[in-house]
């Protein structure tokens, strides 16, 4: 089975701090994402990965980054966190870019 | 602009009975089609694909149907379960088109009532 874990399910930060979201997945995928979940507006595209090193902006990536030093792992980094980027995040895998990605459970971000 | 719509925010069924999503896409190059369920605080968990060069993919009590001069694709639930009740996602891709991934609809949120 296919596992894509989150490093925390809750996280609770101060706005201006900086916060790192890990994902790790373990089915050697190449490509990785990450997208935010709010309501009525679906999953939005925030940044993905095809291979280590490189990454790519997705539809909303303002305030974001990310790093992919090895395969298995795509962190996404708010520089500085803003109560506008209270969302769920959700990271998720997939051997080919177009095929079935499988996600991770996904991390409640609230920014206070 | 939306390339995949899904215009009912919500929809209510009665246990038993056929659950029908609607999917709506712009984008003429999409040859790939998902349908993701998700429950709260969980990922979503991918049900049922269908490749443009079909008009029809089921399995078990999930069909999707894929109407491609319509630009339209459906998901029936048959029969309808207390556990389907979900937020269910509508996803499009282009095979061909490089790395850009899935394009995902803004969802369906399904009520399955007793």
């Amino acid at each position: 089975d296919v596992k894509v874990t989150q490093s925390s399910r809750y996280l609770v930060k101060r706005t201006g701090e900086k916060v790192f979201l890990e994902c790790v997945q373990d089915m050697d995928h190449e490509n990785m994402f990450w997208y935010r979940q709010d309501p009525g507006l679906g999953l939005r595209l925030i940044y993905f990965s095809y291979d280590v090193k490189m990454k790519e902006k997705g539809d909303i990536p303002e305030g974001y980054s990310v790093s992919r030093e090895k395969k298995e792992r795509f962190s996404l980094i708010l520089e500085s966190a803003s109560t506008n980027q209270t969302s769920m995040y959700l990271c998720a895998s997939s051997t080919d870019s177009y095929d079935e990605q499988y996600f991770g459970p996904g991390t409640r971000l609230t920014v206070t | 602009d939306q390339q995949v719509k899904q215009n009912s925010p919500s929809l209510s069924v009665q246990e038993g009975r056929i659950s029908i999503l609607n999917c709506d896409y712009t984008n003429s190059m999409f040859d790939y089609f998902l349908w993701y369920k998700k429950y709260p605080a969980e990922g979503p968990t991918f049900l049922i694909s269908i490749s443009s060069i079909k008009d029809k993919n089921e399995d078990g009590r999930f069909t999707v149907f894929l109407n491609k001069s319509a630009k339209h694709l459906s998901l029936h639930i048959v029969p309808s379960q207390p556990g389907d009740s979900a937020v269910y996602f509508c996803a499009a891709s282009d095979s061909g088109g490089g790395a850009d991934g899935l394009t995902f609809g803004k969802g369906t949120h399904l009520i399955i009532q007793p």
